[in-house]
Order: C-alpha cells, then sequence, then structure tokens
C-alpha cells in the first residue's frame, strides 16, 4: 500500500522550458512534504518543503504547491536547466513530534533536461 | 562539516554472512535514520533513532539490527545475510523537521551485494 505515489517514473523536458514533477498521497496524517534530488551514486539532497499549512513555497526557481483537498503536491522548476537532470523524490513526514520517526517515499521521477 | 559520512561505500557478502554498516554525522543532529534503496522503488526506512539511547522499526527491519552508539554514530547490522538485503543502503540525520524545514541530511550509500 503505497503511502505516496510518482505516477511518473520518467519526464523529459527541453532547456529552458518548465519542469512539473507530480505526487499524492494517500495518508492525510502527513503534514510536512519534502522534494529530494538524487544524482546516480550519491545520497538524497533536500531541494525543499512545504508544511500542510501553506499552499504554496518557492525557492529560487523551485516552487512547490500543494493542495491538500486532492492530497496532491507538485514541483515547478523554471528555467529547466542540464544541471537539474536526476532523479526527484517527493517524500512525506507523519510529525508527530517533527519528523523525528522519517519520511516516507514516492518511487521517483526521473528527470531528463534535453538540450 | 563532513555531514553523514558512511562506511563501507561498497561490500560483497556471502549468504550467512554478517556485516556492520557504520554512519556517523557530525552536524548536532538529534535524530539518525537507516534507508534501503531497491531498483525502481523509493527508499524504504528500516530502523530509525529519534535521539540518543532510543531506536524503532521502520517499514522494513527484518533481519537487521541498529545500535545508536553516541549522539554522532548509529551502526546497521545483518547477522546472517541473504539475497534479498542487496541493495543500497543510505543513512540520514535530521534536527527536528517542524524546526529547521531542512528534513533529513543523507550520506552517499553503501552498495551492499549478497551472493
Amino acid at each position: 500500500d503505497q503511502q505516496v505515489k510518482q505516477n511518473s517514473p520518467s519526464l523529459s523536458v527541453q532547456e529552458g522550458r518548465i519542469s512539473i514533477l507530480n505526487c499524492d498521497y494517500t495518508n492525510s496524517m502527513f503534514d510536512y512534504f519534502l522534494w529530494y534530488k538524487k544524482y546516480p551514486a550519491e545520497g538524497p539532497t533536500f531541494l525543499i518543503s512545504i508544511s500542510s499549512i501553506k499552499d504554496k513555497n518557492e525557492d529560487g526557481r523551485f516552487t512547490v504547491f500543494l493542495n491538500k483537498s486532492a492530497k496532491h503536491l507538485s514541483l515547478h522548476i523554471v528555467p529547466s536547466q542540464p544541471g537539474d537532470s536526476a532523479v526527484y523524490f517527493c517524500a512525506a513526514s507523519g510529525v508527530s513530534g517533527g519528523g523525528a520517526d522519517g519520511l516516507t517515499f514516492g518511487k521517483g521521477t526521473h528527470l531528463i533536461i534535453q538540450p | 562539516n563532513a555531514g553523514v559520512t558512511q562506511t563501507p561505500k561498497f561490500q560483497v557478502l556471502k549468504t550467512g554472512q554478517s556485516m556492520t554498516l557504520q554512519c556517523a554525522q557530525d552536524m548536532n543532529h538529534n535524530s539518525m535514520y537507516w534507508y534501503r534503496q531497491d531498483p525502481g522503488m523509493g527508499l524504504r526506512l528500516i530502523y530509525y533513532s529519534a535521539s540518543e539511547g532510543t531506536t524503532d522499526k521502520g517499514e522494513v527491519p527484518n533481519g537487521y539490527n541498529v545500535s545508536r552508539l553516541n549522539k554522532r554514530e548509529f551502526s546497521l547490522r545483518l547477522e546472517s545475510a541473504a539475497p534479498s538485503q542487496t541493495s543500497v543502503y543510505f543513512c540520514a540525520s535530521s534536527s527536528l523537521l517542524g524546526g529547521s524545514g531542512l528534513g533529513q541530511f543523507f550520506g552517499p550509500g553503501t552498495r551492499l551485494t549478497v551472493l
């Protein structure tokens, strides 16, 4: 039973365009959501997060949108750059005390930026 | 700061052998975690330690044991390795999520093959 779902295993976007990565969740107890970026042979690195009390969080080229009623979040990257090619994981925290009980991850979306 | 370090980077075991994966962090984080990642899958939580002196099971704890040696170090032990434990293992640490919003910091991973 997957609680965090990323239904697109891969996504190809032209350099300079917008990349939109989607994530759905089923557990209404999640109240903190994060995006991680992962290059091959490296550990995931934190990209951006959003609390359930917000619907948008922006950091430079990266914006995360949260629709709680639809249990859906998305990551927008504008403009997309070649260095953005990586696997992106959506993760959620069932925060009782602040994420100390670990994160639940989706399976990831492989983003490929075409020159 | 080295962040989160893991040793070894690679390991090949025979079925039934035992080994310990080591993890250390220098960020003074309270919480530490062990995840495994299998091909086409997201990261799955094996065990976590919310604070020094405590450990708890995650989603996939069978076949593993952990030790929170001190605030810096959190080890993962395979007592009798099985081919199903072939995976990439990631250690992570975090301060309380609600405080920083930065989620968890990951090590570079240990690639384990069990023959």
